[in-house]
């Protein structure tokens, strides 16, 4: 149960795009179709802002996206805005009931 | 969605016990996996133990097999997470989350501070 690695931090400019990786391994990313990202702002519990990969919880922007290629997941958030800063966690299920979750990964909007 | 709410963290001594609870409002409690998520100071997350709707045996991570135990009462919609033999490693805010979809977290309770130390 190894955590998933995530570069600790990210950053872009208003308007850019950023996309932090997420890598583990064919037992956990690569084996299955359910790696979920989460964003936590200072003080505050997680939030979940892609699951299944690709798919958007409701109410959260189409700003953000997900995709997969290997063992390597990635979030992408275009449009940066002031707001997207926080922590982004990947999480990755490996099978008989056990979950793992990444390093986490600072964005800054510069 | 619902709202979770944990209760029952506080300060207690290497080797002790302590009991966390986490009532549901508002949501359908009963037919969803729960889990706990932990959070070490300044650390990232670190998924602890899930438990299926109907509830039985939980799932546990490798760092607190043996040492925790998960259930549930479903009759008051409250997951609950009893730790024996705590360290001070496992000084955390813990959080628990309903399980949507097989990794799909969501909501989130606001955390119960765990402090263990002598």
């Amino acid at each position: 149960q190894s955590a998933l690695t995530q570069p600790p931090s990210a950053s872009g400019s208003p308007g850019q795009s950023v996309t932090i990786s997420c890598t583990g391994t064919s037992s956990d990313v690569g084996g299955y179709n359910y790696v979920s990202w989460y964003r936590q702002n200072p003080g505050k519990a997680p939030e979940a802002v892609i699951y299944e990969v690709t798919k958007r919880p409701p109410g959260v922007s189409a700003r953000f996206s997900g995709s997969k290629s290997g063992n390597t997941a990635s979030l992408t958030v275009s449009g940066l805005q002031v707001e997207d800063e926080a922590d982004y966690y990947c999480s990755s299920f490996a099978g008989n009931n056990i979950y793992v979750f990444g390093t986490g990964t600072t964005l800054t909007v510069l | 969605e619902g709202q979770l709410l944990e209760s029952g963290g506080g300060l207690v001594k290497p080797g002790g016990s302590l009991r966390l609870s986490c009532a549901g409002a508002g949501m359908d409690f009963n037919n969803y996996p729960m889990a706990w998520v932990r959070q070490a100071p300044g650390k990232g997350l670190e998924w602890v133990s899930a438990i299926s709707g109907a509830g039985g045996g939980g799932f546990y991570a490798d760092s607190v097999k043996g040492r925790f135990t998960i259930s549930r009462d479903n009759s008051n919609s409250t997951l609950f997470l009893q730790m024996h033999a705590l360290r001070v490693e496992d000084t955390a805010v813990y959080y628990c989350t309903k399980i949507r979809g097989i990794n799909w977290w969501d909501p989130w309770g606001q955390g119960s501070l765990v402090t263990v130390s002598s």
